[in-house]
């Protein structure tokens, strides 16, 4: 079965520059969960969608974070324009359900320089 | 504001012993909580879960503990193989919140031989 996927694994980039990160969930999953990893806070939600619908952005850190879900099967996080604290690691995950575990993809490490 | 607390960085044990780590939490609101396991390169998978309704969960060398009056949960391995050694991330979610989970830090394993 594949698992969550997302593209690139890996992201270098120049501070000003728009940057966009994919998802694709885990096929039947109808919440999607976008997660950034830091050092200092661990693993921070920034946005949730159940069935294709934003339920909870509270996380998104600025107007700079934006994500859409177009289909059940397809994810976007966009940073414009991206700066050198937004450096980390992006995970993609879903679930089944609401109260299901989460299944994370391997992760999106973004470098703004 | 951290809701959920790992205040061990690092942990080093050595293979064959009890590994044992801990969680803290301030939100009285959560009722489920997870510890998820990483591995380098990797995004992090699910290990062990426990409703609020338990004070313990065992699945194979893995246990998890909660203790609700103390806000305080833990994992223990036992016993601890060098496969284990990864990053553990304890988390914890509101029932009726989604599957909105909150992330600790992370305690960084190191099983010895």
């Amino acid at each position: 079965d594949a698992g969550v996927i997302q593209s690139p694994r890996h992201e270098v980039t120049e501070m000003g520059q728009e940057v966009t990160l994919r998802c694709k969930p885990i096929s039947g999953h109808n919440s999607l969960f976008w997660y950034r990893q830091t050092m200092m806070r661990g693993l921070e939600l920034l946005i949730y969608f159940n069935n294709n619908v934003p339920i909870d952005d509270s996380g998104m850190p600025e107007d700079r974070f934006s994500a859409k879900m177009p289909n059940a099967s397809f994810s976007t996080l966009k940073i414009q324009p991206s700066e050198p604290r937004d450096s980390a690691v992006y995970f993609c995950a879903s679930s089944s359900g609401v109260l299901t575990e989460a299944f994370f993809g391997q992760g999106t490490r973004l470098t703004v320089v | 504001d951290q809701q959920v607390k790992q205040n061990s960085p690092s942990l080093s044990v050595q293979e064959g012993r009890i590994s044992i780590l801990n969680c803290d939490y301030t939100n009285s609101m959560f009722d489920y909580f997870l510890w998820y396991k990483k591995y380098p390169a990797e995004g992090p998978t699910f290990l062990i879960s426990i409703s609020s309704i338990k004070d313990k969960n065992e699945d194979g060398r893995f246990t998890v503990f909660l203790n609700k009056s103390a806000k305080h949960l833990s994992l223990h391995i036992v016993p601890s193989q060098p496969g284990d050694s990864a990053v553990y991330f304890c988390a914890a979610r509101v029932t009726g919140g989604g599957n909105k989970l909150t992330f600790g830090t992370g305690t960084q394993l190191k099983v010895e031989l």
